[in-house]
């Protein structure tokens, strides 16, 4: 079975610059998480898709990130205009999404891109 | 925010010695899991409980999900030097349904 699969794995961009990454989770999985990953952190959240509708947005800086998974399979997402503080691994998580099935809920990772801002 | 603190934030250890590390909850959470990263990669899931009190093994990798649902631990025993990397606890709030991930302990060990 394929991994959750994300492109490119590595960008250096200067701040204010624009970027997206791309996504494509693992097969029949309905679910799909965007994190950012600061250095020496655990990952944070930034937003999950239910197929193509946002669950959880949250934690998402929406005055210059930006998201979507319009045929609810494969998913991107924008960085408009970049910071310095946006530098970080961005993550993305798949799952099943099963209620009630124990493991159903458990996130696959791929594995990540990398974004240096100068 | 819910936070989890996952101790130690670093180890050292010697090639065969056992390793215990665990994370620690103000909130009650439902499903833990523990994560292991190696750079330049993303996490990869190790162990997943579902239940108070479980214990599940993985090889030389095992877990638990504590009593009160505010902690686990995992323990390493006879480590290897490809035991080398990041190892990262994630809990599911039992309130907002969110995964939390605790900052890490970094695990190096001398062959």
């Amino acid at each position: 079975e394929a991994g959750v699969a994300q492109s490119p794995r590595y960008k250096i961009i200067e701040k204010r610059q624009s970027v997206a990454f791309w996504c494509n989770p693992i097969s029949g999985h309905a679910t799909l998480y965007w994190y950012q990953q600061i250095l020496g952190q655990g990952p944070k959240l930034l937003i999950q898709f239910q197929n193509n509708g946002v669950v959880d947005d949250s934690q998402l800086p929406k005055d210059r990130f930006s998201a979507e998974r319009l045929k609810g399979v494969d998913s991107t997402l924008k960085i408009q205009p970049a910071k310095l503080e946006d530098s970080a691994v961005y993550l993305c998580a798949s799952s099943l999404n099963v209620p009630g099935l124990a493991g159903g809920e458990t996130q696959y990772f791929g594995p990540g891109t990398r974004l240096l801002v100068l | 925010g819910q936070q989890l603190n996952q101790s130690p934030q670093s180890m050292f250890i010697q090639e065969g010695e056992d390793v215990s590390m665990n994370c620690t909850s103000s909130s009650i959470f439902n499903t833990w899991l523990w994560y292991k990263q190696d750079p330049g990669e993303g996490p990869v899931l190790l162990i997943a409980l579902y239940k108070a009190g479980e214990l599940t093994s993985n090889g030389r990798l095992t877990a638990q999900f504590g009593i009160t649902r505010k902690d686990s631990f995992l323990n390493i025993s006879a480590s290897i030097p490809s035991d080398v990397g990041i190892y990262f606890c994630a809990g599911r709030s039992s309130n907002t349904g969110k995964l939390i991930f605790g900052q890490g302990t970094t695990l190096q060990v001398k062959p």
